[in-house]
């Protein structure tokens, strides 16, 4: 079965300090994956999203994350962090036959950002 | 072009009460889910659908119900709310496939 692990609950960073968030993924096929960022008391918005092609992709706000197929890792990384970083960040892979379009979320990585 | 909206925000149920969650898209996307939201789990798949007339059972269906009889819309019925629905939820819609899913803004549904 597909599944998605973010080792880490919690991670502070200072601003300006690069920032590197984990993902591990259970998946049989080449997956569907997506790094989504929630804001406190917002929905959810998508960061980039990886499905073929070059595995270094590049996202909204200076994210950028790699896809290594031989670890089973999308990790997430930023060069050098803001505040407004300060966020919730999931990992998602897409999950199922067809064309559904299916999620399967991490549990989340809180971002603490220290002046 | 409002996107996904979620109505109510918030609400506090009684055990056994009933509601519905309500959910409207204006992107003409044909997919929609529902998930909910509780701390250090992530986001579990409820129910999707994949037209109008069309609805399927995700991760964790059970005390749930869904209808999907127009595109835009997409409500959740709780029939006997239990303190195990305490939890947020959000509503998406999306083009299917590796595509973005789109999502509304919550609703945090409390039940005492």
């Amino acid at each position: 079965a597909q599944s998605v692990t973010q080792p880490d609950i919690h991670i502070t960073v200072s601003e300006g300090a690069s920032l590197e968030l984990r993902c591990n993924y259970s998946y049989g096929a080449t997956p569907y994956l997506f790094w989504y960022v929630q804001s406190p008391g917002q929905g959810l918005q998508l960061l980039l999203k990886y499905f073929s092609g070059d595995t270094l992709v590049q996202g909204i706000k200076g994210f950028e994350a790699e896809f290594k197929r031989s670890q089973s890792s999308f990790n997430l990384r930023k060069p050098s962090v803001h505040w407004s970083d300060a966020a919730e960040y999931f990992c998602a892979v897409g999950a199922g036959s067809g064309n559904t379009g299916k999620l399967i979320f991490g549990q989340g990585t809180t971002l603490q950002v220290k002046p | 072009n409002a996107g996904v909206t979620q109505t109510p925000k918030f609400r506090i149920l009684k055990i056994g009460q009933s509601m519905t969650l309500q959910c409207t898209q204006d992107m003409n996307h044909n997919y929609m889910y529902w998930y909910r939201q509780d701390p250090g789990m992530g986001l579990k798949l409820i129910y999707y659908s994949v037209g109008a007339g069309i609805t399927d059972k995700g991760e964790v269906p059970n005390g749930y119900n869904v209808s999907r009889s127009t595109t835009e819309d997409f409500p959740l019925r709780l029939e006997l709310a239990a303190p195990s629905q305490t939890s947020v939820y959000f509503c998406a819609s999306g083009a299917g496939g590796p595509y973005e899913q789109y999502f509304g803004p919550g609703t945090r549904l409390t039940v005492t």
